[in-house]
Parts: C-alpha cells; structure tokens; sequence
C-alpha cells in the first residue's frame, strides 16, 4: 500500500517564526502536489514539483522534491495567521491519486 | 482559471431521504472527477473516481448503491447520497483533472443529516 506521511501532525507557531512540514514515502512518485486547506473549504493547489531535486519558491513558501522523488517539504518563512490551514501534500500512485495524512498549521498573532 | 464549483455548499436532510450534490467546473473540461468525503480534522478518503459517460469506480468500502455517482458531461458530476442517515454526514468535496496529476477541488458540501 503506498502512504504518504507527514509531519509534523499539529503545529501552532507564533506569527514570525519559520516552520518546516514533511512528505514521506517509500514510493517513488512522478510528481507531487502541496495544497492548503482552510476550514469549511475544498482545498486549493499551492504547487506540482515534478524534477528530484527542485526547488520551487511562492513567496514565503519553498517546496523541494527530495532527490529519489520519495519525499518532499515545505518551508514557510516568517509564518502570518494568515497561513493557517491544512497542508496536504498528494501524489500520483500505482493505481489512484493519494494525499498524505495532512498537517495542520495554526499560527498565532 | 480551474474553477471547480459545487452546489449545494450545506444541506440538512432528514433521515431516510435522498440528496444530490453537483460539482461542475466551469472553466475547462474535466477529463475525470473524483468524489471524497472528509471527517473533522483529517485528510481527504476519495470515494469513487469517475469519468465522462463511464461507470464510476468506487473505492474499497464505499456502497454503490447508496452514493451514485453521475458524470454525465465533460464539466458536471453529481453524487446522490440515498436513503441518508445521521452517520452520512459529512464534508463532501469533489475535484476534477484533465490531462496533468493536478486536482482542482470545490469548495464542498457539508450534509447534516438529522
């Protein structure tokens, strides 16, 4: 069974300080996805890194694809109660479409 | 662009009756739409995937018979929850893709069902 695991599960931050999230597989993935989810909502598309290795930036978020293309992170620098939400990261697998276990981020003012 | 809407966005039901929910996108033509349902506070579980005039397929666990799932055009799915009781309720999201592994996902439905 492929799954993807992140962590950490829960994060509550003060506003301003960095933070790191985690994607982990033993499965190599074509591509991967990052979305947020804000509650009460469908989640939105953040970014598709699709190369081991790459580095995609979206203003105060950096996503990297680890090399294997096993697993991936998101960085946030500088966190804003406007981040709060539900990060899931997502991958094409064997044979359906998987999301992570999800991270909920909570940044205080 | 990749605007997925659905309708309705919550509805309270009462037990034993049906309801239909539409997912549409409006701004592309969806190659295939999936249906998921999520509990308070974890991930997304996808239900059933389904293309344009093709039967869906539903995942291990979910009735057919009680979540029917129509994807009569390239740009409207519908999934009809029947007989709904209370342990139905739920958040119900759709999401559609075309060609690429990306999703786009409606703003979803909160079903209450008393």
């Amino acid at each position: 069974t492929q799954l993807l695991e992140q962590s950490p599960q829960f994060l509550s931050i003060q506003e301003g300080e960095n933070l790191t999230v985690y994607c982990n597989s033993s499965s190599v993935f074509s591509s991967l996805q990052w979305y947020r989810q804000e509650p009460g909502e469908g989640p939105v598309l953040l970014v598709t890194v699709v190369t081991g290795g790459e580095v995609k930036k979206l203003k105060r978020l950096t996503f990297q694809f680890g090399d294997a293309r096993k697993d991936s992170s998101l960085h946030i620098t500088a966190a804003q109660p406007g981040d709060t939400g539900l990060y899931l990261c997502a991958a094409s697998g064997t044979y359906k479409y998987i999301f992570g276990t999800g991270t909920r981020l909570k940044v205080l003012a | 662009g990749a605007v997925v809407s659905q309708h309705p966005s919550w509805v309270i039901c009462k037990s034993g009756t049906s309801v239909k929910i539409e997912c549409r996108s409006l701004d592309f033509q969806a190659t295939t739409m999936f249906w998921y349902r999520q509990f308070p506070k974890q991930s997304l579980m996808l239900m059933a995937t389904s293309n344009e005039g093709s039967k869906a397929t539903y995942e291990q666990g979910v009735e057919k018979d009680k979540f029917l799932i129509n994807h009569a055009s390239l740009t409207l799915s519908t999934l009809t929850v029947t007989s709904a009781h209370p342990e139905d309720s739920s958040f119900y999201i759709c999401s559609a893709s075309t060609t690429g592994p990306e999703q786009y996902f409606g703003p979803g439905t909160r079903l209450t069902v008393t």
